[in-house]
């Protein structure tokens, strides 16, 4: 079965600075989907960063960019500049094209003013 | 409207009770999820609707029970839980099946049962 591991439960980042969340997963195909989502308190989880596991170029929203690297099964997120927004639940989430989709555990980012 | 609606935001019920959940999409998506988050858990896929067929059950105990009359809606009928089922429930849509396809979430809606 896919897993998908975010070893940090909480990261912390002072406003304006950047901060990396890490996300490990495991799986056996060649084609997949790799997401981070936020969850704010206000608890809607909305999409931040999308990457498609055939693209070498790492997707890049604005401030967020990921740092995918697929020998190692490794996806994390860079959050540049943070701000006060920022603040919220991450989760990681893999899914196959057979609609096989997993999360993460979650990461609690805080931002420091 | 837009995006996907979750009433009740909240629920309080005891473990006799019958009571159901709803989700509305207005995107014109085709797959329509539940997931149940539980602190410091990764979520977890309850059952997946696709063109208001039933796609995915995942060994989702029977008092639960999913409903989807029409593509834009789907409820989770809810009887006899248990305390460990307290937790916050996830609507999710997204335009079809396949990986690529993104997932819109619902805010959620947050079940205490007593």
């Amino acid at each position: 079965a896919q897993t998908v591991t975010q070893s940090q439960p909480e990261m912390s980042v002072q406003e304006a600075e950047t901060v990396t969340l890490s996300c490990t997963y495991d799986t056996s195909e060649s084609d997949y989907y790799l997401f981070w989502y936020k969850q704010p308190p206000s608890r809607q989880m909305i999409l931040v960063i999308r990457q498609e596991a055939y693209k070498q170029q790492n997707a890049t929203e604005n401030r967020f960019s990921v740092n995918f690297q697929k020998a190692a099964k490794s996806f994390s997120l860079k959050i540049s500049d943070s701000q006060l927004g920022d603040a919220a639940m991450y989760f990681c989430a893999y899914r196959s094209d057979n609609n096989d989709m997993r999360f993460g555990a979650g990461t609690r980012l805080t931002v420091k003013p | 409207e837009t995006g996907v609606t979750q009433t009740p935001r909240h629920l309080v019920m005891g473990m006799t009770n019958k009571k159901s959940l709803k989700c509305e999409q207005h995107l014109g998506h085709n797959a329509m999820y539940w997931y149940k988050q539980s602190a410091k858990k990764p979520l977890e896929l309850m059952f997946v609707y696709s063109l208001e067929e039933r796609v995915e059950n995942n060994s989702v105990p029977s008092r639960f029970s999913p409903e989807c009359p029409n593509s834009s809606h789907l409820f989770l009928h809810l009887h006899t839980l248990q305390p460990e089922d307290s937790a916050l429930y996830l609507c999710a849509s997204s335009q079809a099946l396949s990986g690529a396809n993104v997932l819109t979430f619902g805010a959620g809606s947050r079940l205490t049962v007593l």
